[in-house]
């Protein structure tokens, strides 16, 4: 089982549309959750932090289940920049010293007009 | 402007030869990761580095190697032992590697061999 797994996508959705991705990851000891967002033949770049309770960054929402162990992200009113590969990262360890990150293989969403 | 500059952007290798990728940041941040991304695959991590003079592998190390000589400057050889080097490599630096560990990255290198 990978670490971190995402449903690669492609999802084609409208502009204005609601979509959402989910995440799982299989460290049941994970602290720390982030989406990063990648546009085709670019770096990685971070979206937002995922906290425990669930956080919001305009039409962005990002939920954590630790039982079920996995993240969501919830994109609103979707639009054609919005077109991009979402990388789900888990940092499976919070403690001193190195934590490494793990990076899912990314959801590639495709807005269309 | 803040940030972290990788270059080339593109690199071709020809057999036998290790090239060298440069990472250079001036964001004061301790430290710094090389990842190496595949079509349709996750970043894997192929070395980094927590602070000056220090250096640990990553997950796929071998064929690779690193200096940390300097707090901006984190280049990576790609040796002639890499065998299948074609991929786009990411430099990235965080403040601290503890805590939440959030990393920014540079515009990458795409690697080719000829």
């Amino acid at each position: 089982r990978k670490e971190v797994e995402q449903d690669p996508g492609p999802f084609n959705v409208p502009e204005g549309a609601t979509v959402a991705f989910n995440c799982t990851y299989s460290n049941s000891a994970s602290q720390s959750f982030f989406w990063y967002r990648q546009d085709c033949r670019k770096e990685p770049k971070l979206l937002m932090s995922v906290y425990s309770s669930g956080n919001e960054d305009g039409r962005f929402t990002a939920q954590l289940n630790r039982a079920s162990q996995y993240i969501s992200l919830l994109i609103r009113d979707s639009k054609l920049s919005d077109s991009a590969t979402y990388l789900c990262v888990v940092n499976p360890m919070f403690s001193g010293g190195y934590n490494k990150l793990i990076f899912g293989a990314g959801t590639r969403l495709a807005v269309h007009p | 402007d803040g940030g972290i500059t990788q270059s080339p952007k593109y690199l071709f290798r020809k057999e036998g030869q290790n090239v060298t990728l440069s990472c250079e940041q001036n964001l004061n941040h301790d430290a710094m990761y090389w990842y190496r991304q595949d079509p349709g695959q996750g970043l894997r991590l192929i070395y980094y580095s927590q602070i000056v003079n220090d250096f640990q592998k990553g997950d796929i190390a071998e064929g690779y190697s690193v200096s940390r000589e300097k707090k901006e400057s984190f280049p990576l050889t790609v040796t002639s032992a890499q065998k299948n080097p074609t991929a786009f490599y990411l430099c990235a630096s965080s403040p601290r590697t503890g805590g939440k560990n959030i990393q920014y990255f540079g515009a990458g290198t795409r690697l080719s061999v000829l």
